[in-house]
């Protein structure tokens, strides 16, 4: 079955403890991106990768890293979370290079930091 | 990257149409418009995409008028389980980035 998958699903911590959130898709999507939602503020973009190793800003990267070394895996990390990261996020993928944009998303990651 | 604006919420009874109309004024020559569709707790689902004039698959239909500085996304005879936040986007393209930004959506609540 196409998918992506997050873990955790649910994660609760304290401020300045790092921690990762894993994504994984087995679609062979060249395209991954993170998402956080907030209540009044939509979907925004944290990081985009196009590629293996080939990551960028989204909207809002502050606070956050990224990498992609294999191309299934695009895990997020908030090496010192601050409240202030308490979201929904999720985790997408698409093909590149068509004309299509169709993205996958993931069920998303709720990370409460207190 | 194109911005989008879209209106906050709307309200249809069950078996209506619902038009949603979202603007991208600035929209780039090869920019995509592609609406998702978002039920609380769950990832956006994509619903339609399109470059230009009409759009129609089993679940919805998209106009694009010649100038592409606005888009509507129509939902025909809408049900309950349609009441949904909606997300206009556009871009993904060479010429703008590929970087995607969803907004805030569009809020539509569905009553019999």
């Amino acid at each position: 079955e196409a998918q992506v998958t997050q873990n955790p699903r649910y994660l609760i911590t304290v401020t300045g403890k790092k921690l990762t959130v894993t994504c994984s898709q087995n679609m062979n999507h060249e395209y991954m991106s993170w998402y956080r939602q907030d209540p009044g503020l939509g979907l925004r973009q944290i990081y985009y990768s196009m590629n293996v190793e080939v990551t960028d800003k989204g909207d809002v990267p502050e606070g956050y890293k990224v990498s992609r070394k294999e191309k299934r895996n695009f895990p997020l990390i908030l090496e010192s979370p601050s409240p202030n990261q308490t979201s929904l996020y999720f985790c997408a993928s698409s093909s590149f290079g068509g004309v299509t944009y169709e993205q996958y998303f993931g069920p998303g990651t709720r990370l409460t930091v207190t | 990257l194109a911005k989008t604006t879209q209106p906050i919420s709307m309200d249809s009874y069950e078996g209506q149409e619902v038009n949603i109309t979202c603007s991208h004024n600035n929209i780039a020559t090869n920019d995509y418009i592609t609406w998702y569709q978002q039920f609380p707790s769950q990832g956006p689902r994509f619903i339609i995409q399109g470059y230009k004039t009409k759009v129609t698959n089993e679940v919805a239909s998209l106009f694009i008028p010649a100038d592409r500085k606005s888009s509507t996304l129509s939902l025909p005879r809408v049900s309950l389980s349609d009441t949904a936040v909606y997300y206009c986007l556009v871009g993904a393209s060479s010429n703008s980035g590929y970087a995607l930004n969803f907004g805030k959506g569009t809020s539509l609540l569905v009553t019999p």
